[in-house]
């Protein structure tokens, strides 16, 4: 088991829900990560936080909001979403977001979310 | 033209063959390169990292980075079943602070 965990496992949700994804990591890092995984494709990272600001959005839609209360959680807040949304959603961390030098980023086992 | 290019397969080998998997990538600033692991229903886990160009062994992998050809490679000898599983190659460096990963390959080793 990763030091990463993320619930739900999975997720059904219609295109007017409101549901939330969580992710908590226990490895004492610093910086937290938020990527969508669909089939075939690269992982796309959605965005960072490190030290709990918001250091990167790769322009994602305004339906995901991504929240970081604290270094070891964070939640991604979905609402009116598509079902070109549905993809398996992962979460990791690592030590911070910044140095280049060895910065490994740890995963969990990711939400697999499905938009009716 | 993506910036890492990963042929996504699917590749099937006999048990005990080695295995060559690849990547390609257009960003000469990449420094850092990672092949990640990922198996059915779970999160991508770190197998290799290497920084700069050339090899690194560790037990039945063996990662090699060629800078001047922008090709990095996975090799695993003597595969076995629990080897079966997708592989992701990452990387970066310059200004790309996070990392770039390719599709991934689906490998899998029959018995």
């Amino acid at each position: 088991e990763t030091g990463v965990t993320q619930t739900p496992r999975h997720l059904v949700m219609g295109m007017t829900n409101k549901k939330s994804l969580k992710c908590e990591q226990h490895l004492g890092h610093n910086a937290m990560y938020w990527y969508k995984q669909s089939a075939k494709k690269p992982l796309e990272l959605m965005f960072v936080y490190n030290f709990k600001e918001q250091t990167e959005n790769n322009s994602v839609p305004s339906r995901f909001s991504p929240e970081c209360p604290n270094s070891s959680h964070l939640f991604l807040h979905l609402h009116t979403l598509q079902p070109e949304d549905s993809a398996l959603y992962l979460c990791a961390s690592s030590q911070d977001a910044v140095n280049k030098a060895k910065n490994i980023q740890y995963f969990g086992a990711g939400t697999r979310l499905s938009v009716l | 033209q993506k910036e890492v290019e990963q042929d996504p397969g699917p590749l099937s080998v006999p048990e005990g063959a080695i295995v060559s998997l690849n990547c390609t990538y257009s960003n000469s600033a990449f420094q850092y390169f990672m092949w990640y692991r990922q198996y059915s229903r779970k999160g991508p886990e770190l197998l290799m990292y290497t920084y700069s160009s050339g090899n690194k062994e560790d037990g039945r992998f063996t990662a090699q980075v060629d800078k001047s050809s922008k090709y990095i490679s996975l090799f695993i000898r003597d595969s076995q079943p629990s080897d079966s599983a997708t592989y992701l190659c990452a990387m970066k460096g310059g200004s790309a602070r996070q990392l770039t990963f390719g599709s991934g390959t689906q490998l899998t080793v029959l018995p």
